[in-house]
């Protein structure tokens, strides 16, 4: 989707370091969503906001955090990254409930 | 608990012949159902929703789906497959008693060949 970026697209790095993933959208969406890919498992929502510095956990929480400071900036991190947590990253954004979210194009992360 | 099931990992049909990717559902109240596209290395894409109405919805790409409340499914649904139409198809509700997030089916592999 032309209006959310996410950074970096590609990352790899070791077990035990803390890894921040960034969602930016011109959108000005309120709500914005973090998920993972995983193969068989769909899309699981890991963290979501509501509003600046409104957030909330999804079903698979444990081991990251998230922090809105701005409408357009949602950060993803893990404190402390696992092999567990590799996966593909997705952000999303809604303007209202009834309307789609939108996604974009992922993180594809690997952690060794 | 609100829940989707897309009974098939992968479906393959023909070029030219007519195709479905099957979703059913489980939600408390009044669904709200969404169809979405995946190609590689890309994020989701919206095909088409069912919010209220006329139960037969058109989307993009000439994607259609009917919402079966009685079986609980919102199948999608393509006159005439396309090789471009060959991606990763996910199924998506959301119940609004329930509250509002959005859960995703586990997807379905469309392969159509020429």
């Amino acid at each position: 989707d032309a209006g959310i970026t996410q950074s970096p697209r590609h990352k790899v790095t070791e077990t035990g370091t803390p890894v921040t993933l960034r969602c930016h959208q011109t959108e000005n969406h309120r709500y914005m969503y973090w998920y993972r890919q995983d193969p068989g498992h769909g899309l699981r929502l890991i963290h979501y906001s509501y509003g600046v510095k409104d957030t909330d956990k999804g079903e698979v929480s444990d081991g990251y955090s998230v922090s809105r400071s701005k409408t357009e900036d949602f950060l993803l991190t893990l404190e402390s990254a696992t092999s567990s947590q590799t996966s593909v990253y997705f952000c999303a954004t809604l303007d209202s409930y009834n309307q789609p979210q939108h996604f974009g194009d992922g993180t594809r992360l690997s952690i060794l | 608990a609100q829940s989707v099931a897309q009974p098939e990992d992968q479906v393959n049909v023909a070029e030219g012949n007519p195709l479905t990717v099957k979703c059913t559902y489980s939600v408390s109240g009044n669904p709200y159902l969404f169809w979405y596209v995946q190609y590689p290395n890309r994020g989701l894409q919206f095909l088409l929703k069912y919010i209220t109405g006329d139960n037969l919805v058109k989307g993009s790409y000439g994607f259609e789906a009917e919402f079966n409340k009685s079986q609980t499914s919102f199948h999608l649904k393509k006159p005439s497959a396309l090789v471009s139409d060959s991606a990763l198809y996910f199924c998506a509700v959301r119940d609004p008693i329930a509250g509002n997030m959005l859960t995703f089916g586990g997807g379905t592999r469309l392969m159509v060949k020429p």
